[in-house]
Formats: C-alpha cells, structure tokens, sequence
C-alpha cells in the first residue's frame, strides 16, 4: 500500500503561490493521487486529482513528476479563506479498491494577512 | 448537492455503553465509509460498503461494527464503547465509478465528535 508523506504545516502570506508536496514512494502503477481540503468542524472537500503530468482545475494545479514517487498541489494567490488542512490520498479507482485508499496526516496551511 | 448527514455533531457516553452513530446520504450512491479523525493521524478507514448488506473491513475494524440494511444509510456501532474510541468519526459516500463525476471523490459529512468518559 503507498503510504504518503506530507508537511505537518506551512505558513503563507496572502496573495502568494502556496505548493504543498507529497511523498509517494510506493504507489501502484493504477494508483491515483487525489487531493482533499478539510475547515474545521466540517468533513473534508475533494480538491483535483490526477495520474501523471499536470492537472489544472479552477481551484489549483496539480504536478507529478515522471516517476510519480511525489505530487506537488500548488494553490495560486492564496486568500485568508484557504487557511486549512490539506490531504494527500493514492489509491486506485476502480470499485472494490477503496479499502486501499490512505489518507496522509495532512498539511495545515496557515494564511496571514 | 450531494448531501451527507450524520446523526449527532457532538455525542457523550460512558465507557461500556453500546453506541450508534448514523449516516444518510441522499443522491443514491452505492459507497459509503465510515472513517475516524484524530489529531496527528489523519483520516483512518474503520469500514466501507460498496453495497446493501455488504460490508468490508478497512484499516482499524477492531472495536466496531457497521450495519447497512438500505442504499442511503450505513451506520457504525461501538458494541461496547471505550475511552480510546473517543474520536471525530466521519462518514462518506461516493457513487459507482462509472457515475462518478471524478474518481475517488468521496463526499463527506460534517463529522461526530464522539466522547467517552
């Protein structure tokens, strides 16, 4: 099973570029990597996900190098309102495998003014 | 919307009582998940349902059981609940891949934070 690996917490400034890496070494060739947003005292959102390359959605951009052992979601001008936490997930798609899914610790993302 | 709702946002119990926590979700997904969150772990995956009466254990099943008995409700039990189960559960759905909009977007509730003394 790919176990990920993030970034306990990151600060930022508003309107900066935020990108928040993860480490991946063992992900499966039908492996996904799938991003989550979670405020406090609601459940977590799903952000993007991808396979390979770049995703770009009208939340975020989402890179992953060749080897895909890391993935890297990138928040641009980020505003007081993305403070929270941000999740990494690998697993594969197809039904039946969800039991292989794994959430990462997560990363909490502090904006300041 | 998909909506995703849990019984209780906050629930105290005592250690030995039996426990049911509650989810519904209304958009007729064939998933669902029961997940708890603690500080420092992340997200773990107690049990999931890919169907009615079909269940699957995942990740930390040990000290919980989980009955679906229809397509919109799945509910998590603690036959006999104990300190170390004190938690924020979190329940979740998602349809059939072949209808989902994006894979593995799971849609979760608000979350019960869960107390036992």
């Amino acid at each position: 099973l790919a176990k990920t690996t993030q970034p306990i917490s990151m600060d930022s400034y508003e309107g900066q570029e935020v990108n928040i890496t993860c480490s991946h070494n063992n992900i499966a060739t039908n492996d996904y990597i799938t991003w989550y947003q979670q405020f406090p005292s609601q459940g977590p959102r799903f952000i993007i996900q991808g396979y390979k390359t770049k995703v770009t959605n009208e939340v975020a951009s989402l890179f992953i190098p060749a080897d895909r052992k890391s993935s890297t979601l990138s928040l641009p001008r980020v505003s007081l309102s993305d403070t929270a936490v941000y999740y990494c997930l690998v697993g594969p798609l197809f039904s039946g495998g969800y039991n292989k899914l794994i959430f990462g610790a997560g990363t909490r993302l502090a904006v300041h003014p | 919307d998909v909506k995703v709702t849990q019984s209780s946002r906050y629930l105290v119990k005592r250690t030995g009582e039996k426990v049911f926590l509650e989810c519904v979700q209304d958009m007729d997904h064939e998933n669902m998940f029961w997940y708890r969150q603690d500080p420092g772990l992340g997200l773990r995956l107690i049990y999931f349902s890919y169907d009615v009466k079909m269940k699957e254990k995942g990740d930390i099943p040990e000290g919980y059981s989980v009955s679906r008995e229809k397509k919109e409700r799945f509910s998590l039990i603690l036959e006999s609940a104990s300190t170390n189960q004190t938690s924020m559960y979190l329940c979740a759905s998602t349809p059939e891949a072949d209808r989902a909009r994006s894979y593995n977007e799971q849609f979760f509730g608000p979350g019960t934070r869960l107390t036992v003394l």
